[in-house]
């Protein structure tokens, strides 16, 4: 199985910092690589696909980035509404396998 | 629109059988592959397996391979999650997902709403 590691797994910052997660895959998976963001309460929403695609009505202040093992969530320009769970999850081959999830915190 | 709705909340014993559901609307829904994901209280989430409506083809998480069994009825745009004996371990928000393909790179691009199972005694 590919496993999923997230760095951080908590961080904490204000409106308007930029965000970076990353996410490290156990094996390499190409770019077959999705970024989720989950509010409480709520199922979680595609942000990003193979990598570095912004999904449809996504704002551009997020964008993702690596290939093979390697990967990077940014949000460039932290807002309010962005304070969630950030989920990696490799799309490369069964099963499939989540992260274990970053928490963006206000400071 | 598309969406993904999924059966509501149950509350069930230890040792009880339990079936959730996921209905699909506005896609084919024949032609693209439904997954399963648990969320236990205060956790990440964990792929449980998915299924392809068009064929029945299923593959498992190896953490959930003879716990759980998904099914779907494609006459009715339907997928399954059941249980034939629920334990305590077992509570926990269960959402299904629709695998987008091509056009989103094999991403889960549609999540049904969820569906709480609380189990106790």
């Amino acid at each position: 199985d590919i496993q999923m590691t997230q760095s951080p797994s908590s961080v904490s910052a204000s409106v308007g910092d930029r965000v970076t997660i990353t996410c490290r895959a156990s094996q390499g998976i190409s770019s077959w690589l999705a970024w989720y963001q989950q509010k409480p309460g709520k199922a979680p929403k595609l942000l990003i696909y193979a990598a570095s695609s912004l999904q449809s009505g996504v704002p551009s202040r997020f964008s993702g980035s690596g290939s093979g093992t390697d990967f990077t969530l940014t949000i460039s320009s932290l807002q309010p509404e962005d304070f969630a769970t950030y989920y990696c999850q490799q799309a490369n081959s069964f099963p499939l396998t989540f992260g274990q999830g970053t928490k963006v915190e206000i400071k | 629109e598309v969406q993904l709705v999924q059966s509501g909340a149950e509350v069930k014993k230890p040792g009880e059988s339990l079936k959730i559901s996921c209905k699909g609307s506005g896609y084919s829904f024949t032609s693209y592959w439904i997954g399963w994901v648990r969320q236990m209280p205060g956790k990440g989430l964990e792929w449980m397996g998915i299924i392809y409506p068009g064929d029945s083809d299923t593959r498992y998480s190896p953490s959930f391979q003879g716990q759980v069994t998904i099914s779907a009825d494609k006459s009715i745009s339907t997928a399954y999650l059941q249980w034939s004996s629920l334990k305590a371990s077992d509570t926990a928000m269960y959402y299904c997902a629709r695998r987008g393909g091509s056009s989103s790179a094999d991403a889960f691009d549609i999540w049904g709403q969820g569906t709480m199972v609380t189990v106790s005694s």
